[in-house]
């Protein structure tokens, strides 16, 4: 199965602030299939970028997606109040779809 | 929108079964998708179970294959799992959730989870 690590596990950003998320895969996702999500306590996971760097409906576009083969980045351009959460990627190149670590963007 | 909700008993003892719902609202199950379920122990990352289609085709993780099984009820317009032999290990919160395209994709669609602790 594809494993995926995340970095950093933790980043202390102020809003404002630029954010930048990174997803490393064991092997190339095929075809871009790669999402992200965010998820805060309590709540559903939401889904923000498909395909690498299709931003899902409704997602401000301050948050943009990119990458291909076994790198890919989230990055979130200036931080709102409302983005401090954990962020997940999860691939569906192939079989099991799997996820990464998370990465928790807080306060700083 | 489409809305699901997981219900289920909260605690399950060690050798017994987790019996988890998935109620779906403002969608037909029987559209087309996939319907997955999905779970995050403490401390680690989300874990794909398996997946149902209304046909009752699924799909499982090799891992918990030999102990998972997913079925629907289109009549009830809700999607189950249940898995055997559980331990400690398999306590975690439990998402139910609806795949965007096959049973292999992302998920648009979440559930809020329950936590299902195994004691």
């Amino acid at each position: 199965e594809i494993v995926l690590a995340q970095s950093p596990g933790t980043l202390s950003l102020s809003p404002g602030e630029r954010a930048t998320l990174s997803c490393r895969a064991s092997e190339s996702v095929t075809n871009r299939y790669l999402a992200w999500y965010q998820h805060k306590p309590g709540q559903a996971p939401r889904l923000l970028i498909y395909g690498a760097s299709s931003r899902a409906t409704g997602i401000p576009d301050r948050f943009s997606g990119s990458g291909s083969g076994t790198d890919f980045t989230l990055t979130i351009s200036r931080l709102e109040p409302e983005d401090f959460a954990v962020y997940y990627c999860q691939q569906y190149g192939g079989s099991p779809l799997t996820f990464g670590g998370g990465t928790k963007v807080e306060i700083k | 929108q489409v809305q699901l909700q997981e219900s289920g008993p909260g605690l399950v003892k060690p050798s017994e079964t987790l019996s988890l719902t998935c109620d779906v609202s403002s969608s037909s199950i029987n559209y087309g998708y996939y319907w997955g379920w999905f779970r995050q122990p403490p401390g680690k990352a989300l874990e794909y179970i398996g997946s149902i289609h209304h046909s009752g085709s699924t799909y499982y993780s090799p891992s918990l294959q030999s102990r998972a099984r997913i079925s629907v009820d289109t009549s009830k317009n809700q999607f189950s799992l249940n898995l055997n032999s559980v331990t400690a290990a398999d306590t975690a919160v439990y998402y139910c959730a609806r795949l965007a395209a096959g049973s292999g994709s992302y998920c648009p669609y979440w559930g809020l989870g329950t936590l299902v602790t195994v004691s």
